[in-house]
């Protein structure tokens, strides 16, 4: 059973653009969302994240909105450039703690056309 | 600068070959983990480890071993590779959930 689920395997938007990457998770109890960048042949990297006792987060041009009760997450991209390019995974930890392992859903490819 | 290393980026195996994918980090974490990447499967947890000598299974386990001897280094083992483990290998490093940090990937065929 997918905990955290990404439903949109890809996404083409204009540079300049907004990018809206989606992320429904099923587990009430997760209290922590993080969002990881991957390129081709390299290793993810973090983005952004957001608690659950907040409902929006802001890093520049990268914002993360969260809507508890649509159990939902949103990263909105602002503008979009080319080098956003990449895959795209939204995470939750598994177990809570110190020692848990992250979530991660499928993953969405954002393409920024020039 | 803060470091996991993976020991090979490209590797070519045959099939019934024993695989060793190394990992070594620098950040002195506690935690240490081992995904595997596929197209349109996403981020899979193969195994995780939270001490040394300790090891946890994650949700694909089967047809895969590990071993954390000292914290710095976190090995994953493919007792007899096959073709269905052909796939991007990542493993990461934290001291929680928030603190994620990956090497570039192993990619490895088996053919």
């Amino acid at each position: 059973d997918q905990q955290v689920k990404q439903n949109s395997p890809s996404l083409s938007v204009q540079e300049g653009r907004i990018s809206i990457l989606n992320c429904d998770y099923t587990n009430s109890m997760f209290d922590y969302f993080l969002w990881y960048k991957k390129y081709p042949a390299e290793g993810p990297t973090f983005l952004i994240s957001i608690s659950s006792i907040k409902d929006k987060n802001e890093d520049g041009r990268f914002t993360v909105f969260l809507n508890k009760s649509a159990k939902h997450l949103s990263l909105h991209i602002v503008p979009s450039q080319p080098g956003d390019s990449a895959v795209y995974f939204c995470a939750a930890p598994g177990h809570g703690g110190s020692q848990g392992n992250l979530i991660f859903g499928k993953g969405t490819k954002l393409s920024v056309k020039p | 600068d803060v470091k996991v290393t993976q020991s090979s980026r490209y590797l070519v195996k045959r099939t019934g070959e024993k695989v060793f994918l190394e990992c070594v980090q620098d950040m002195d974490h506690e935690n240490m983990f081992w995904y595997r990447q596929d197209p349109g499967l996403g981020l899979r947890l193969i195994y995780f480890s939270y001490d040394v000598k300790m090891k946890e299974k994650g949700d694909i386990p089967e047809g895969y071993s590990v071993s954390r001897e000292k914290k710095e280094r976190f090995s994953l083992i493919l007792e007899s590779a096959s073709t269905n483990q052909t796939s991007m290998y990542l493993c990461a490093s934290s001291r929680g959930t928030f603190g994620y940090t990956f090497g570039s990937g192993t990619r490895l065929t088996v053919v």
